[in-house]
């Protein structure tokens, strides 16, 4: 079963602008991390955050995390063609079962 | 550092056969962990091991196996295989069992006609 829910599930915005995903999830979270899926192949990580953190930033991607609403964000700025891919949520929870638990995924499209 | 890797890229299978999938975690990398991606489903986890331990299992039936051998490499077989069982199988290593990042091969696609 899914534990996130990515909103929106399509993104298609021009190079040069910024893109915003969204992550709900369900349970409460020891961490939560977000990766990028290019054409049905392996995930690359992005970012992590953990629940005692609000936010943080990795060269052009800022994460969001508010546990109180159990929601997540990801910004990626200044977008590039390159950028174009599926990214995902993944929650890790508190429950000692500590394995990745996904979100639907956004597809992401940059147009030249 | 070389990547996750993860034997065969695609593969074929009759339904009714079974199938033995490989992964070679990071070295040094002792935990590996197994997901299903289908179109439907999305990514569902199917096991985690750590050091030789099998720590978490997901929610698939017991044709599902998996076992990770004393070099950390692992390997999953599903038996008496299924239509519904064609899908991107990837593999993740991580350092620690998932509260650190994970690194994942460029998984095995299977095909079940």
């Amino acid at each position: 079963s899914q534990q996130g829910e990515e909103d929106p599930q399509a993104l298609s915005i021009q190079e040069g602008e910024n893109a915003t995903m969204n992550c709900s999830y369900k349970t409460s979270i020891n961490n939560l991390q977000w990766y990028r899926q290019n054409s049905g192949r392996g995930l690359v990580h992005l970012i992590l955050i953990r629940s005692n953190e609000r936010e943080k930033h990795s060269g052009r991607l800022r994460v969001t995390l508010d546990t109180s609403k159990k929601s997540s964000s990801l910004l990626i700025t200044a977008s590039r063609a390159a950028d174009t891919a599926s990214y995902f949520c993944a929650t890790v929870t508190n429950f000692g079962n500590e394995k990745l638990t996904f979100g639907t995924g956004t597809r992401l499209t940059i147009i030249p | 550092k070389a990547g996750v890797t993860q034997t065969p890229r695609y593969l074929i299978k009759t339904r009714g056969q079974q199938v033995t999938l490989s992964c070679s975690p990071i070295s040094g990398h002792r935990s590996v962990s197994w997901y299903q991606q289908t179109p439907g489903q999305g990514l569902q986890f199917l096991f985690e091991y750590f050091s030789e331990t099998q720590r978490n299992k997901g929610n698939f039936p017991g044709r599902f196996s998996g076992r990770q051998f004393s070099n950390s490499r692992s390997e999953m077989n599903v038996s008496t295989l299924e239509l519904g069982d064609s899908a991107l199988y990837l593999c993740a290593s991580s350092q620690q069992p998932s509260n650190t990042e994970a690194f994942f091969g460029q998984g095995t696609r299977l095909t079940v006609v």
